[in-house]
């Protein structure tokens, strides 16, 4: 089964709209972590929730997690073109030290 | 921040030979690394974890004597792609845990694009 899947797969907005992005897991987790990755580089870190935590804020970040329905949203207010990138959220079990990737969401802020 | 150089950033070789991509840690100590393999527009597959010191992990289906990692230092671990055929062609990434840190992030590497001819 898919750890992390994301939807939708690809999202188009305008610039200074809101991007909202899903992800759901299968497994009980110690923290969600979404990371955000420009075409063809490495990927960046954008933020942690752990599973204790219900909603988290970091700039024009807002992510939510709802442990009972295996879920989490990434929202990015005020979106700005370049806000563009592919969006992953990643899982880390509860006995393990590794990271499970979603299938990511592609976001395109258009100008 | 910490910092993950990845060396080279592409690389086209040809059919039979092999390929060593560095991963690096600047500014912090990293006793675990990992390596991912990531198809256009897909998400990133962990292939094996490196830690200092011992040998890889790798995930089922990866062949260990084709992807040779090596991580001999604290801020040092290589992958090498041997005898390299076309269907190795893909966008490979490595990434990091800062030993120091709480050791749940990972700063990654900027990937390398690896085409075989």
């Amino acid at each position: 089964s898919q750890q992390g899947e994301e939807d939708p797969q690809a999202l188009s907005i305008q610039e200074g709209e809101n991007a909202t992005m899903n992800c759901s897991y299968k497994t009980s987790i110690n923290n969600l972590q979404w990371y955000r990755q420009n075409s063809g580089r490495g990927l960046v870190h954008l933020i942690l929730i752990r599973s204790n935590e219900r909603e988290k804020h970091s700039g024009r970040l807002r992510v939510t997690l709802d442990t009972s329905k295996k879920s989490s949203s990434l929202l990015i207010t005020a979106s700005r073109a370049a806000d563009t990138a592919s969006y992953f959220c990643a899982t880390a079990g509860t006995s393990g030290s590794r990271l499970t990737f979603g299938e990511g969401t592609q976001l395109t802020v258009n100008p | 921040g910490a910092v993950v150089s990845q060396h080279p950033s592409w690389v086209i070789c040809k059919s039979g030979t092999s390929v060593k991509i560095e991963c690096r840690s600047l500014d912090f100590q990293a006793t675990t690394m990992f390596w991912y393999r990531q198809f256009p527009k897909q998400s990133l597959m962990l292939m094996a974890t490196s830690n200092e010191g011992s040998k890889a992990t790798y995930e089922q289906g990866v062949e260990k004597d084709k992807f040779l990692i090596n991580h001999a230092s604290l801020t040092l671990s290589t992958l090498t792609v041997t005898s390299a055929h076309p269907e190795d062609s893909s966008f490979y990434i490595c990434s990091a845990r800062d030993r120091a840190g709480t050791n749940e992030k990972l700063f990654f590497g900027s990937g390398t694009q690896l085409s075989v001819l």
